[in-house]
């Protein structure tokens, strides 16, 4: 399978454990995304890689939160400290560098990213 | 800030009905547009997008077209199946170097055969 793969794909703990997940990208991608999808709400993003560089972090990423991607290739999201309300789907995605398009449209280049199956994290 | 909204489910269809989905969005510059599906148990999966302004995306009978002057990027499909329940995601990119994407909150579709 070549697709992105995510473990674990379901965590319970309890409230104030740390935990850390770990995804891995589709190996060509350069492009690092993770988002985080709580119940009847799109995808929100976290932060994003390129290469082994983390050069966005949204506000939503509390300094409870840390992603690492050491050697460019997959990454681990950790949440110390877990609170109830960090309860949601971790999702992570990965993409090939803005510029090297999967495909154009009238000249447009863009890039398509691929989603992996998420963790859902529940925090008691 | 840049943003999407989408109309709000459930929508609940029989087979071979007509499907519109709307989604309208706010952004600076010019984003690119893309719906994605999430079908029961799996992962989000990119189901068609646009780049420009009367781009037209199109996948398995879905389609939406990139509307500037009304911001919107409508999904419709002439005949849905029982097959196409899923959750639909509008979602835009910014012109930025970023690339991250902006969701809408999801319309869950329900096809009843």
């Amino acid at each position: 399978d070549t697709g992105v793969s995510q473990n674990p794909r379901h965590k319970i703990t309890k409230r104030g454990q740390n935990v850390t997940f770990r995804c891995d990208p589709i190996s060509e991608h350069n492009r690092l995304y993770w988002y985080r999808q709580t119940l009847g709400q799109g995808p929100e993003f976290l932060t994003y890689f390129q290469n082994e560089a983390q050069l966005e972090k949204s506000r939503l990423l509390s300094d409870r939160f840390s992603a690492e991607r050491p050697k460019g290739s997959f990454s681990t999201l950790e949440i110390q400290r877990t609170e109830q309300g960090d309860s949601a789907m971790y999702l992570c995605a990965s993409s090939p560098e803005i510029g090297q398009a999967t495909g154009t449209s009238g000249g447009a280049s863009y890039n398509e990213q691929f989603f992996g199956p998420g963790t859902r994290l529940t925090v008691l | 800030g840049n943003s999407v909204t989408q109309m709000e489910g459930p929508v609940t269809l029989s087979e071979e009905a007509f499907l519109t989905i709307n989604c309208t969005y706010t952004a600076t510059g010019y984003p690119s547009l893309f719906w994605y599906v999430q079908y029961p148990g799996e992962g989000l999966q990119l189901l068609l997008k646009a780049t420009k302004a009367d781009d037209k995306g199109s996948n398995k009978g879905f389609e939406a077209t990139y509307r500037k002057e009304t911001t919107s990027f409508h999904l419709e499909k002439g005949s849905v199946q029982v097959s196409d329940s899923a959750v639909y995601f509008c979602a835009l990119r910014g012109g930025g170097s970023q690339g991250n994407l902006i969701f809408g909150k999801g319309t869950k579709l329900s096809v009843k055969p």
